[in-house]
């Protein structure tokens, strides 16, 4: 596989349930990030990760839990969201320090709460 | 903070005709970037064109040129021979000149529609 995938592609949960989404980069890329993009709504920066160092934390709520054990994979742990949490989460990486500001985008996972 | 606005929730045009996107964006940066990202239906969202804010120049890529305006601090996005594939939502963006990573600040989207 290339580039940037992320799984589940689309993800129905209840309020009370803990699942979780995944993305994996094949770039050799050093830094990944989380971004939600809803409805009509500008896309959202959530989390900034750098050789598996968090560096940044958008304001996010703690029901959204991010890991990153490798530069490679990156994680969105999610436990007792809300129905506004509903959204597409879209994985993306980059070169940690490079300038073009070139992100690559994985196709998104497509979450539902209930 | 940086903000940038996008005007046009949506927009069509008639295939092999010019469409022009707007983009306007509020920094008190004097170096950064700016990008046109273009994320087709069900698909990867992809970079189409950026330019850096030094650059008198506008960018080109190949039927996507931009107009960069620094004073009014304004950067659309002209595309050219319009083509059935070009319908997609389309997001400006932007980036601080600094080595804080890849950050960018979104624009809301225009989604554009090609018609045959």
């Amino acid at each position: 596989e290339t580039g940037v995938t992320q799984t589940p592609r689309h993800l129905v949960m209840g309020m009370t349930n803990k699942k979780s989404l995944k993305c994996e980069q094949h770039l050799g890329h050093n830094a990944m990030y989380w971004y939600k993009q809803s409805a009509k709504k500008p896309l959202e920066l959530m989390f900034v990760y750098n050789f598996k160092e968090q560096t940044e934390n958008n304001s996010v709520p703690s029901r959204f839990s991010p890991e990153c054990p490798n530069s490679s994979h990156l994680f969105l742990h999610l436990h007792t969201l809300q129905p506004e949490d509903s959204a597409l989460y879209l994985c993306a990486s980059s070169q940690d320090t490079g300038r073009t500001g070139e992100l690559f985008f994985g196709e998104g996972s497509r979450l539902t709460v209930l | 903070a940086q903000t940038v606005t996008q005007s046009q929730p949506e927009m069509s045009v008639q295939e092999a005709e010019t469409v022009t996107l707007s983009c306007t964006y509020d920094t008190s940066e004097s170096n950064y970037y700016l990008f046109w990202y273009k994320q087709p239906p069900s698909r990867q969202m992809i970079l189409v064109i950026r330019q850096e804010a030094y650059k008198q120049q506008n960018a080109t890529e190949n039927r996507f040129s931009v107009n960069f305006q620094k004073a009014a601090k304004s950067f659309s996005l002209k595309i050219s021979d319009s083509q059935l594939g070009d319908t997609a939502m389309y997001f400006c963006a932007f980036r601080k000149d600094n080595n804080a990573g890849n950050m960018l600040t979104f624009g809301g989207g225009t989604r554009l529609m090609v018609k045959p």
